[in-house]
């Protein structure tokens, strides 16, 4: 069936370094994906979104490639910082819903 | 983006007793998801809410273990029935937002502890 699945379920990076999240997808129809932050106790944050016709996309700090060929999405945290610490989940809109990847835990060591 | 609030923040409730989930909004939203979160696992979508119809409920979910309602563009409720320790989740809803109205905002969620 469809998924949407993460390469590595936990992440460890050392303070200022950069940290990258991968995401793999199934179907090749879906066109819009979201990455979420969870912290502990709390509800999912957005962080940044990229529709299928762009191949990146810049926030603050934060830079989201897709690769449709391949089907991989990644995003990438520039100079990690403890606050970052939190679990990361991709999503991917499919027929008006939200398909969700199992998340990925990151872990930043000072 | 929308302010979301959700009712209680937890509980802890024993078998077979229901627990109703309150999910308040901010502004006027057309749709409205509510999600289950299991210890340590990703979101399952339970349903869809719009106001002023039947939810849609997702394969693995029905009416009679969620009933859920949708009484106007800034509220629904989760019910949580006939619990058993299995229903040990958090409960989060959220709603859609955006210029193409794709984009998912979450609540804070309801951590539910069944005895």
């Amino acid at each position: 069936g469809e998924s949407v699945g993460l390469h590595l379920p936990t992440l460890s990076v050392q303070e200022g370094d950069n940290s990258i999240i991968n995401c793999a997808y199934s179907n090749s129809a879906s066109d819009y994906f979201i990455w979420y932050k969870q912290e502990s106790g709390k509800g999912p944050q957005f962080i940044i979104d990229i529709r299928s016709n762009m191949d990146k996309r810049q926030g603050q700090r934060v830079t989201v490639l897709l690769n449709k060929t391949v089907k991989h999405l990644s995003l990438q945290i520039a100079a990690t910082q403890p606050g970052d610490s939190a679990v990361y989940f991709c999503a991917d809109h499919q027929g008006g819903k939200l398909i969700f990847g199992q998340g990925t835990e990151l872990s930043v060591k000072p | 983006s929308a302010v979301i609030s959700q009712k209680p923040s937890r509980d802890i409730c024993q078998r077979g007793t229901s627990l109703t989930i309150q999910c308040q909004v901010d502004s006027q939203v057309t749709m409205m998801f509510w999600y289950r979160q299991q210890p340590g696992q990703s979101l399952t979508l339970i349903a869809t809410a719009n106001q002023g119809s039947e939810a849609t409920y997702e394969s693995g979910f029905v009416i009679d273990k969620f009933p859920i309602s949708r009484p106007n563009l800034t509220f629904s409720t989760l019910t949580v029935s006939n619990m058993s320790p299995e229903d040990s989740s958090i409960y989060l809803c959220s709603v859609e937002e955006g210029w193409s109205r794709d984009t998912q905002y979450f609540g804070p969620g309801t951590r539910l502890t069944v005895l």
